[in-house]
C-alpha cells in the first residue's frame, strides 16, 4: 500500500534555528514529490516539486531535496512567518490525477 | 490570491438542508479537484474533473453530489450530510500534470 509519512508531527524553532523536516515515501514509480504550505484556515499553497533523487529545489530560506526513499524541507534560519503546516505529496506513474498527501509537519518559529 | 475562488467560506447546516459549494478557476486550467480535509488527517480526495468528464470518484458517499458544467466551474452539491461531515472543503485545479492549486477552502459545519 502506498504511504506518504511525514515527521515530526510538530516542530518548534527559534528564529534563526535551521532544521529540516522529512517525508518519507512507499510508492512504486513516482512521477513527482510535492511540497506544499499551509496556514491556518487557508487552502495549501504550492512550493516545489521533484521529480527524480537527487534533484533539489531552493526558494528563500527553503530548500527541498529528494532521494529514493524521501524528500527533506529544509529551513535555514527560519523567521515567524515561516510558521505554519508543511503538507508532503507524491504521485505515482498508475495514479493518473491522484496524489497522495502526508499528515503534515506544524511548523511554529517563535521570535 | 491563488486563481481559485471559493464560496462560501463558511457554512452551517443542518442534516436535512441541501446546500451547494462553489468552485471557480481563472488560471485556464482543465483539470478540477475536491478535496475533504479533516482535523488531523491527511487530505483525502474526493472527486477529479477532467475537461468537465468526472475522471475518479474515491468512493464517496452519495449525499456528495459534484457538477461540473465547464472546466472553470466546479460545485459540491451537499444533502442530508451527518455531523463527521464537518471539515474544510478544498477546492483545487491543474494544468496537464502540474501541481494542483488550491482555493482558500469552504468551512463547513453541520449540526
Amino acid at each position: 500500500e502506498d504511504q506518504v509519512t511525514q515527521s515530526p508531527e510538530a516542530l518548534r524553532l527559534q528564529e534563526g534555528e535551521s532544521s529540516s523536516l522529512n517525508c518519507s515515501y512507499t510508492v512504486s514509480g513516482l512521477r513527482g514529490l510535492f511540497w506544499y504550505r499551509q496556514d491556518p484556515g487557508k487552502g495549501p499553497e504550492f512550493l516545489f516539486t521533484l521529480y527524480s533523487a537527487g534533484e533539489e529545489k531552493e526558494k528563500e530560506r527553503l530548500k527541498a531535496t529528494l532521494t529514493k526513499k524521501e524528500s527533506f524541507l529544509h529551513i535555514t534560519a527560519p523567521k515567524p512567518e515561516d510558521s505554519a503546516t508543511y503538507l508532503c505529496a507524491v504521485r505515482k506513474e498508475t495514479s493518473g490525477s491522484r496524489l497522495t498527501f502526508g499528515e503534515g509537519t506544524q511548523l511554529t518559529v517563535n521570535p | 490570491e491563488t486563481g481559485v475562488t471559493q464560496t462560501p467560506r463558511h457554512l452551517v447546516m443542518g442534516m436535512t438542508n441541501k446546500k451547494s459549494l462553489k468552485c471557480e478557476q481563472h488560471l485556464g486550467h482543465n483539470a478540477m479537484y475536491w478535496y475533504k480535509q479533516s482535523a488531523k488527517k491527511p487530505l483525502e480526495l474526493m472527486f477529479v474533473y477532467n475537461f468537465k468528464e468526472q475522471t475518479e470518484n474515491n468512493s464517496v458517499p452519495s449525499r456528495f453530489s459534484p457538477e461540473c458544467p465547464n472546466s472553470s466551474h466546479l460545485f459540491l452539491h451537499l444533502h442530508t450530510l451527518q455531523p463527521e461531515d464537518s471539515a474544510l472543503y478544498l477546492c483545487a485545479s491543474r494544468y496537464g500534470t502540474g501541481e494542483l492549486f488550491f482555493g482558500e477552502g469552504s468551512r463547513l459545519t453541520v449540526l
